[in-house]
């Protein structure tokens, strides 16, 4: 079975300041990690995958997320962010027959 | 890609009575699954919607209480039937094209559902 961790469930900061949102899986076979985002009032949206290959992933929207094999984590982080990064923050596992189980989400706020 | 709609995209309903939440794909698709979101929490998988037969329903999810039905490859229902205020929620179709973990799903816009 396969599970997702998202340590925390706020996150606040200042615009133009740097984010990490937390993420850790647990599953006993190879995995594909994705991050989701959702603004307000809206649909999901696929901000990055890793299915393999390089560790680092760049995703829309200036967002990277780094897999981590050794420590089962999948962060996604920002160097600066916007007003417009508001939005609740998924991360999603699966492994095969394309079946994702998400994470309990990370809200992102950003304070001018 | 995929665009998928869904109808309705929002409902107010009464205790007891049921509602069917349709959802349609702009291509063919593999795979269609439907989704819960209660408020302020994350996404629920309810089942794998399977073409030409019975949908492959998650752990807490009966047949009974949400029957699935997927006549081709761009069309969906879930019913959520004899309902509760605890079934106030979000309910979103999402799609792959593929078959693999690997790919992309793509989600539809949600139905917002609040039961009376």
């Amino acid at each position: 079975a396969q599970s997702v961790t998202q340590l925390d469930s706020q996150v606040p900061v200042f615009e133009e300041a740097p984010v990490e949102l937390r993420c850790n899986y647990s599953s006993s076979v190879s995995v594909y990690l994705f991050w989701y985002v959702q603004y307000p009032n809206q649909g999901l949206q696929l901000l990055l995958k890793y299915l393999s290959g390089s560790t680092l992933v760049k995703g829309i929207n200036g967002f990277e997320a780094e897999f981590n094999k050794s420590q089962t984590s999948f962060h996604l982080r920002k160097p600066s962010v916007h007003i417009s990064d508001t939005a609740e923050y998924f991360c999603a596992v699966s492994s095969s027959a394309s079946k994702i189980i998400f994470g309990s989400g990370t809200r992102l706020s950003i304070r001018p | 890609s995929a665009v998928i709609s869904q109808k309705p995209s929002r409902d107010i309903c009464q205790r007891g009575t049921s509602l069917t939440i349709q959802c349609q794909v702009d291509s063919q698709v593999t795979m269609m699954f439907w989704y819960r979101q209660q408020p302020g929490q994350s996404l629920t998988l309810i089942a794998t919607a399977n073409q030409g037969s019975e949908a492959t329903y998650e752990s807490g999810f009966v047949i009974d209480k949400f029957p699935i039905s997927r006549p081709n490859l761009t069309f969906s229902t879930l019913t959520v039937s004899n309902m509760s205020p605890e079934d106030s929620s979000i309910y979103l179709c999402s799609v792959t094209v593929g078959t693999s973990g690997s790919d992309e799903q793509f989600f539809g816009p949600g139905t917002r559902l609040t039961v009376l």
